[in-house]
């Protein structure tokens, strides 16, 4: 079964430095994508950045980024130059390529809330 | 384009009674994923639909169910409604749901039965 674990249900950092979350992965699937989902106070799910597992150059996008160690099944988010805005529950997840040549369900971890302070 | 919409924001309802909630998705996404957020279970999984067909199922009851519209509309219904049934319920759509595709959350709808 494939499952998703972070393992810190808190982070704080201050405005304009840097954090960086865990997440740890199990799977058998070769051939799957890991995402980092942000879901604010409002609670609509953001998609914060995607990884392909075949592509061994690290993703990012603007001041997120992400180290992927397919070895070690690790893919932890670094964000740079934090803003307050960046308040919010962080999630992990993970899908894979089925046989019907569809995506699976994402499967999510529990969460990081992460705190920006002043 | 329009985000994906879910219709209506906030329900309460009490044990034993039925709800139908309704996801509209961004226009020209054929597939729309259904996700119960609580607390203690955190985000799971309950079906996936495309083109009016269910592709995926999560692990929930048979009372969890839900349908695809020709126009991608998608509504799921939950009978004999639970306590534990108390969640947020999240729609995602995506164009076809491959791998390659991103999924687009909409809101959610706060349901919360007493």
């Amino acid at each position: 079964a494939q499952t998703v674990t972070q393992s810190q249900p808190e982070m704080s950092v201050q405005e304009a430095e840097t954090v960086t979350l865990s997440c740890t992965y199990d799977t058998s699937e070769s051939d799957y994508y890991l995402f980092w989902y942000k879901q604010p106070p409002s609670r609509q799910m953001i998609l914060v950045i995607r990884q392909e597992a075949y592509k061994q150059q690290n993703a990012t996008e603007n001041r997120f980024s992400v180290n992927f160690q397919k070895a070690a099944k690790s893919f932890s988010l670094k964000i740079s130059d934090s803003q307050l805005g960046d308040a919010a529950m962080y999630f992990c997840a993970y899908t894979y390529l089925r046989d019907t040549g569809t995506a699976s369900k994402l499967t999510f971890g529990t969460g990081t809330r992460l705190q920006v302070t002043l | 384009k329009a985000g994906v919409t879910q219709t209506p924001r906030y329900l309460i309802k009490t044990r034993g009674q039925q709800v139908t909630l309704s996801c509209s998705p961004i226009s020209g996404h054929r597939s729309v994923s259904w996700y119960q957020q609580t607390p203690g279970q955190g985000l799971q999984f309950l079906f996936e639909y495309f083109s009016e067909t269910q592709r995926n199922k999560g692990n929930f009851p048979g009372r969890f169910s839900g349908r695809q519209f020709s126009n991608s509309r998608s509504e799921m219904n939950v009978s004999t409604l639970e306590l534990g049934d108390s969640a947020l319920y999240l729609c995602a759509s995506s164009p076809r749901g491959r791998i390659t595709d991103t999924q687009y959350f909409g809101p959610g709808t706060r349901l919360t039965v007493l």
